[in-house]
Protein backbone atom coordinates (compact mmCIF):
# COMPACT_ATOMS: atom_id res chain seq x y z
CA UNK A 1 0.00 0.00 0.00
CA UNK A 2 1.07 3.48 -0.47
CA UNK A 3 1.98 5.18 2.34
CA UNK A 4 2.09 8.80 2.48
CA UNK A 5 2.54 10.92 5.66
CA UNK A 6 2.61 14.32 6.78
CA UNK A 7 4.12 15.64 10.13
CA UNK A 8 1.43 17.28 11.60
CA UNK A 9 -2.10 16.85 11.94
CA UNK A 10 -3.18 20.01 13.67
CA UNK A 11 -0.83 23.02 13.55
CA UNK A 12 -1.58 26.77 15.41
CA UNK A 13 1.22 29.93 14.26
CA UNK A 14 1.04 32.69 14.67
CA UNK A 15 1.08 35.85 12.14
CA UNK A 16 4.65 36.09 10.59
CA UNK A 17 5.90 33.01 12.06
CA UNK A 18 8.19 30.76 9.46
CA UNK A 19 5.88 27.41 9.11
CA UNK A 20 7.31 24.15 8.06
CA UNK A 21 4.87 21.67 6.51
CA UNK A 22 6.55 18.18 6.05
CA UNK A 23 5.63 15.31 3.46
CA UNK A 24 6.88 12.01 3.26
CA UNK A 25 5.75 8.84 0.53
CA UNK A 26 7.28 5.45 1.10
CA UNK A 27 7.06 4.40 -2.68
CA UNK A 28 9.74 5.88 -4.61
CA UNK A 29 7.41 7.85 -6.51
CA UNK A 30 9.14 10.17 -8.71
CA UNK A 31 5.96 13.38 -8.30
CA UNK A 32 4.76 15.19 -5.23
CA UNK A 33 2.14 17.89 -4.82
CA UNK A 34 1.40 20.46 -2.21
CA UNK A 35 -2.53 21.52 -2.19
CA UNK A 36 -4.42 23.67 0.36
CA UNK A 37 -8.88 22.85 0.61
CA UNK A 38 -10.72 25.65 1.51
CA UNK A 39 -14.44 25.11 1.87
CA UNK A 40 -16.33 25.98 -1.58
CA UNK A 41 -12.91 26.15 -3.31
CA UNK A 42 -11.96 22.69 -3.37
CA UNK A 43 -8.01 21.43 -3.80
CA UNK A 44 -6.32 24.02 -5.29
CA UNK A 45 -2.70 23.20 -6.53
CA UNK A 46 0.55 24.93 -4.96
CA UNK A 47 3.20 23.96 -5.70
CA UNK A 48 4.78 20.40 -7.44
CA UNK A 49 7.58 18.71 -7.86
CA UNK A 50 8.75 16.16 -10.84
CA UNK A 51 12.19 15.05 -9.59
CA UNK A 52 14.77 15.65 -6.65
CA UNK A 53 15.50 19.64 -6.20
CA UNK A 54 13.13 20.36 -9.21
CA UNK A 55 9.65 22.35 -8.33
CA UNK A 56 7.01 23.94 -10.15
CA UNK A 57 4.34 26.63 -9.38
CA UNK A 58 1.22 25.53 -9.09
CA UNK A 59 -2.69 27.62 -9.11
CA UNK A 60 -1.46 29.83 -6.29
CA UNK A 61 1.84 29.45 -5.19
CA UNK A 62 2.00 33.24 -3.53
CA UNK A 63 3.22 32.94 0.12
CA UNK A 64 4.45 29.34 -0.03
CA UNK A 65 7.86 28.53 -0.96
CA UNK A 66 9.06 24.39 -1.41
CA UNK A 67 12.18 21.99 -1.13
CA UNK A 68 12.68 18.86 -2.44
CA UNK A 69 16.16 17.61 -1.38
CA UNK A 70 15.51 13.64 -1.15
CA UNK A 71 13.15 11.80 -3.35
CA UNK A 72 11.11 10.56 -0.40
CA UNK A 73 10.45 14.27 0.86
CA UNK A 74 8.62 17.41 0.18
CA UNK A 75 8.09 20.23 2.39
CA UNK A 76 6.08 23.40 2.14
CA UNK A 77 7.03 26.43 3.41
CA UNK A 78 5.15 29.53 4.62
CA UNK A 79 7.65 32.19 4.72
CA UNK A 80 6.09 34.95 6.87
CA UNK A 81 2.26 33.26 7.82
CA UNK A 82 -0.70 34.92 7.37
CA UNK A 83 -4.14 34.50 8.54
CA UNK A 84 -5.15 33.89 5.14
CA UNK A 85 -2.99 30.64 5.30
CA UNK A 86 -5.33 28.93 7.63
CA UNK A 87 -6.27 25.88 5.36
CA UNK A 88 -6.41 22.28 4.96
CA UNK A 89 -2.83 20.83 3.38
CA UNK A 90 -2.98 17.99 1.55
CA UNK A 91 0.33 16.41 0.08
CA UNK A 92 0.19 13.99 -2.50
CA UNK A 93 2.45 12.32 -4.42
CA UNK A 94 2.43 9.89 -7.46
CA UNK A 95 3.56 8.05 -10.41
CA UNK A 96 3.33 7.62 -14.09
CA UNK A 97 1.68 4.81 -15.87
CA UNK A 98 1.64 5.26 -19.11
CA UNK A 99 1.84 8.91 -18.81
CA UNK A 100 -1.23 8.82 -16.53
CA UNK A 101 -0.83 9.53 -12.73
CA UNK A 102 -3.28 8.74 -9.95
CA UNK A 103 -2.20 10.68 -6.36
CA UNK A 104 -2.41 9.53 -3.64
CA UNK A 105 -2.83 11.30 -0.66
CA UNK A 106 -1.83 12.36 3.18
CA UNK A 107 -4.11 12.83 5.71
CA UNK A 108 -3.77 16.14 5.86
CA UNK A 109 -2.23 19.17 8.54
CA UNK A 110 -5.09 21.59 9.43
CA UNK A 111 -3.43 24.96 10.00
CA UNK A 112 -4.64 27.48 11.94
CA UNK A 113 -2.60 31.04 12.09
CA UNK A 114 -3.69 33.70 14.74
CA UNK B 1 -11.55 30.37 -13.61
CA UNK B 2 -12.75 26.89 -13.07
CA UNK B 3 -12.06 24.40 -15.14
CA UNK B 4 -13.63 21.45 -13.55
CA UNK B 5 -17.12 22.42 -11.97
CA UNK B 6 -19.23 20.35 -9.62
CA UNK B 7 -22.39 22.60 -9.55
CA UNK B 8 -24.19 20.35 -6.70
CA UNK B 9 -22.36 21.14 -3.04
CA UNK B 10 -24.53 18.19 -1.36
CA UNK B 11 -26.34 15.60 -2.11
CA UNK B 12 -29.03 13.74 -0.16
CA UNK B 13 -29.99 9.49 -1.02
CA UNK B 14 -31.41 7.03 0.61
CA UNK B 15 -29.92 3.67 1.52
CA UNK B 16 -30.12 1.34 -1.54
CA UNK B 17 -30.63 3.85 -4.34
CA UNK B 18 -28.66 5.15 -6.80
CA UNK B 19 -26.53 8.21 -5.87
CA UNK B 20 -25.40 10.27 -9.12
CA UNK B 21 -22.38 12.87 -8.70
CA UNK B 22 -21.97 15.20 -11.47
CA UNK B 23 -18.93 16.91 -12.79
CA UNK B 24 -18.43 19.35 -16.04
CA UNK B 25 -15.44 20.80 -17.48
CA UNK B 26 -14.87 23.44 -20.44
CA UNK B 27 -10.92 22.45 -21.33
CA UNK B 28 -11.06 20.32 -24.48
CA UNK B 29 -7.35 19.51 -23.81
CA UNK B 30 -8.60 17.19 -20.59
CA UNK B 31 -8.04 13.35 -21.15
CA UNK B 32 -8.00 11.70 -18.28
CA UNK B 33 -10.49 11.91 -15.45
CA UNK B 34 -10.65 10.86 -11.82
CA UNK B 35 -12.96 11.01 -8.95
CA UNK B 36 -11.64 11.01 -5.68
CA UNK B 37 -13.69 10.11 -2.13
CA UNK B 38 -12.58 12.09 1.35
CA UNK B 39 -13.86 11.93 4.46
CA UNK B 40 -13.64 14.82 7.54
CA UNK B 41 -9.91 14.69 8.85
CA UNK B 42 -8.88 12.38 5.98
CA UNK B 43 -7.13 13.12 2.45
CA UNK B 44 -8.92 12.13 -0.61
CA UNK B 45 -8.55 8.72 -1.86
CA UNK B 46 -8.84 7.08 -5.42
CA UNK B 47 -12.05 5.69 -6.28
CA UNK B 48 -12.33 5.50 -10.68
CA UNK B 49 -10.52 6.91 -13.12
CA UNK B 50 -11.68 7.08 -17.06
CA UNK B 51 -9.98 7.84 -20.19
CA UNK B 52 -11.25 9.98 -22.90
CA UNK B 53 -10.79 7.04 -25.29
CA UNK B 54 -13.94 5.44 -23.46
CA UNK B 55 -17.59 7.05 -22.23
CA UNK B 56 -17.93 4.11 -19.37
CA UNK B 57 -15.78 2.11 -16.64
CA UNK B 58 -16.98 0.31 -13.80
CA UNK B 59 -15.82 -0.94 -10.45
CA UNK B 60 -18.08 -2.78 -8.50
CA UNK B 61 -21.13 0.08 -6.85
CA UNK B 62 -19.49 2.66 -9.15
CA UNK B 63 -19.34 3.62 -12.58
CA UNK B 64 -18.00 6.72 -14.08
CA UNK B 65 -19.85 7.76 -17.18
CA UNK B 66 -17.87 10.55 -19.79
CA UNK B 67 -19.86 12.59 -22.45
CA UNK B 68 -17.11 13.92 -24.07
CA UNK B 69 -19.18 16.08 -26.59
CA UNK B 70 -20.94 18.11 -23.79
CA UNK B 71 -17.54 17.89 -21.29
CA UNK B 72 -19.72 16.16 -18.91
CA UNK B 73 -18.83 12.84 -16.89
CA UNK B 74 -20.62 11.42 -13.71
CA UNK B 75 -20.51 8.91 -10.73
CA UNK B 76 -22.78 6.68 -10.50
CA UNK B 77 -23.24 4.44 -6.81
CA UNK B 78 -25.41 1.47 -6.99
CA UNK B 79 -26.74 0.58 -4.28
CA UNK B 80 -25.88 3.95 -1.93
CA UNK B 81 -24.46 2.59 1.32
CA UNK B 82 -23.94 5.02 4.42
CA UNK B 83 -20.63 4.09 4.40
CA UNK B 84 -20.69 6.02 1.27
CA UNK B 85 -21.73 9.39 3.06
CA UNK B 86 -18.14 11.58 2.12
CA UNK B 87 -17.32 14.46 0.12
CA UNK B 88 -16.49 13.42 -3.68
CA UNK B 89 -13.72 15.10 -6.05
CA UNK B 90 -13.93 15.18 -9.41
CA UNK B 91 -10.33 15.66 -11.20
CA UNK B 92 -9.33 15.87 -14.58
CA UNK B 93 -5.64 15.87 -16.54
CA UNK B 94 -4.21 16.22 -20.12
CA UNK B 95 -1.64 15.23 -21.95
CA UNK B 96 0.73 12.27 -22.33
CA UNK B 97 3.80 13.81 -20.58
CA UNK B 98 4.99 15.18 -17.22
CA UNK B 99 1.93 16.94 -16.75
CA UNK B 100 0.02 14.16 -17.18
CA UNK B 101 0.30 13.70 -13.08
CA UNK B 102 -1.02 17.39 -12.59
CA UNK B 103 -4.75 17.22 -11.68
CA UNK B 104 -7.45 20.16 -11.58
CA UNK B 105 -10.02 19.41 -8.99
CA UNK B 106 -13.66 20.55 -8.54
CA UNK B 107 -15.08 21.96 -5.60
CA UNK B 108 -16.70 18.69 -4.43
CA UNK B 109 -20.06 17.51 -3.53
CA UNK B 110 -21.17 16.26 -0.54
CA UNK B 111 -22.79 12.96 -0.09
CA UNK B 112 -25.31 12.13 2.41
CA UNK B 113 -26.53 8.65 2.27
CA UNK B 114 -29.49 8.02 4.91
CA UNK B 115 -30.88 4.86 6.80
Amino acid sequence: DVKVTQSSRYLVKRTGEKVFLECVQDMDHENMFWYRQDPGLGLRLIYFSYDVKMKEKGDIPEGYSVSREKKERFSLILESASTNQTSMYLCASSYLVRGRGTQYFGPGTRLLVL
Amino acid sequence: DQQVKQNSPSLSVQEGRISILNCDYTNSMFDYFLWYKKYPAEGPTFLISISSIKDKNEDGRFTVFLNKSAKHLSLHIVPSQPGDSAVYFCAASRGLTGTASKLTFGTGTRLQVTL
